[in-house]
């Protein structure tokens, strides 16, 4: 049902590269989030938007940047990547109606890993 | 701030058996719960959820319990099955922050044959 797509599904790289996850959806929804998630810990939120070109930064601060310039794609940049960037990032969309209220639904993660 | 608390990483049930999890929240804002389940290398799936005006909403083999005077939830599945292996989250929401969700550190259910 959900088609929410993510690439890389994973990425090593070395200090100080730029790289950009992918994040598209097909569902046509406004909604989108960035999750930033390490290993036995929660989920954090660290970018969402409600709309083309609304960005806004979520709970947890990230340097990493998003942009919104289609309703289906939500890219996440990091300009310089760092070791402490390592962590699997997730990407989710959402449309309230008929639906439970926050129901998200996911992409299959991006997996990064810095050297 | 961890406002959403599951404070049992891990658990192992026998197939057939009850799996009852945990989840406590400290935002007496919150309302609306939700559980997730996540296999490996994918990404969370809804499982459930439950309105703060209710105190129990079952789908299935899937149960969901709210105790809102302790701050409290619980997931209940009967029978656990071999494919209920995975983590599961729990997550909150409540209206004035737009329903943004906050997260559990998870639990890992094993079923075991």
């Amino acid at each position: 049902e959900a088609d929410i797509y993510q690439t890389p599904r994973y990425l090593v790289i070395g200090t100080g590269k730029k790289i950009t996850l992918e994040c598209s959806q097909t569902m046509g929804h406004d909604k989108m989030y960035w999750y930033q998630q390490d290993p036995g810990m929660e989920l954090h939120l660290i970018h969402y938007s409600y709309g083309v070109n609304s960005t806004e930064k979520g709970d947890l601060s990230s340097e990493s940047t998003v942009s919104r310039i289609r309703t289906e794609h939500f890219p996440l940049t990091l300009e310089s990547a760092r070791p402490s960037h390592t962590s699997q990032y997730l990407c989710a969309s959402s449309e309230s109606r008929d639906r439970a209220p926050g129901e998200l639904f996911f992409g299959e993660g991006s997996r990064l890993t810095v050297l | 701030d961890q406002q959403v608390k599951q404070n049992s990483p891990s658990l192992s049930v026998q197939e057939g058996r009850i799996s009852i999890l945990n989840c406590d929240y400290t935002n007496s804002m919150f309302d609306y719960f939700l559980w997730y389940k996540k296999y490996p290398a994918e990404g969370p799936t809804f499982l459930i959820s439950i309105s703060s005006i209710k105190d129990k909403n079952e789908d299935g083999r899937f149960t969901v319990f709210l105790n809102k005077s302790a701050k409290h939830l619980s997931l209940h599945i009967v029978p656990s099955q071999p494919g209920d292996s995975a983590v599961y989250f729990c997550a909150a929401s409540d209206r004035s922050n737009d329903y943004k969700l906050s997260f559990g550190a998870g639990t890992t259910v094993t079923v075991r044959a």
